[in-house]
């Protein structure tokens, strides 16, 4: 029962690297999300999805893209790392609004040096 | 601009009492209230939610309470137990947004 499955748990990035997260779920959920969570703070949202070839942005989307070409998979690229995107990134899926609720990965712990 | 407010950033309560943790909201469009925890080194999980169309909503041990007049909402578990110690999070959903505060930990001591 995998749910909501991000890679990789940890990664350490020089100024200026590239990465992509990767994020894939099992339950057909038409509804994906990327939050970043700092120190204290709660979830912000970056990016979400509501189906394949849908993305639109969230609370912060600045220095990060995203693409949706399947229902499973929604993968995060930061372009040029800086330190301000040190952070926990979290996706989430869900079957939709309101009383749908969403289901998180165990999330990618990302330090930019 | 923090729509949603968990002004206690940490509760200590003894195993059995009851914990009662607090949310202020500012935007009266959300539509569903809803709280996860979350364990170190693992994502949030769904707790309870409620439709701001009720105040009240159970789940067992779980209890969510809404206040849309005072823009407050709070969880009540009774009784507490040592695996309840967690960040909790409160979550307001509004058109197609989840705005979450920023958590409060609780601790349960046995």
């Amino acid at each position: 029962n995998a749910g909501v499955t991000q890679t990789p748990k940890f990664r350490i990035l020089k100024i200026g690297q590239s990465m992509t997260l990767q994020c894939t779920q099992d339950m057909n959920h038409n509804y994906m999300y990327w939050y970043r969570q700092d120190p204290g703070m709660g979830l912000k949202l970056i990016y979400y999805s509501v189906g394949a070839g849908i993305t639109d942005k969230g609370e912060v989307p600045n220095g990060y893209n995203v693409s949706r070409s399947t229902t499973e998979d929604f993968p995060l690229r930061l372009e040029l790392a800086a330190p301000s995107q040190t952070s926990v990134y979290f996706c989430a899926s869900s079957g939709g609004w309101g009383d749908q609720p969403q289901h998180f990965g165990d999330g990618t712990r990302l330090s930019i040096l | 601009d923090q729509q949603v407010k968990q002004n206690s950033p940490s509760l200590s309560v003894q195993e059995g009492r009851i914990s009662i943790l607090n949310c202020d909201y500012t935007n009266s469009m959300f539509d569903y209230f809803l709280w996860y925890k979350k364990y170190p080194a693992e994502g949030p999980t769904f707790l309870i939610s409620i439709s701001s169309i009720k105040d009240k909503n159970e789940d067992g041990r779980f209890t969510v309470f809404l206040n849309k007049s005072a823009k407050h909402l709070s969880l009540h578990i009774v009784p507490s137990q040592p695996g309840d110690s967690a960040v909790y999070f409160c979550a307001a959903q509004g058109g197609n947004k989840l705005v979450f505060g920023a958590g409060t930990i609780l601790r349960v001591k046995s």
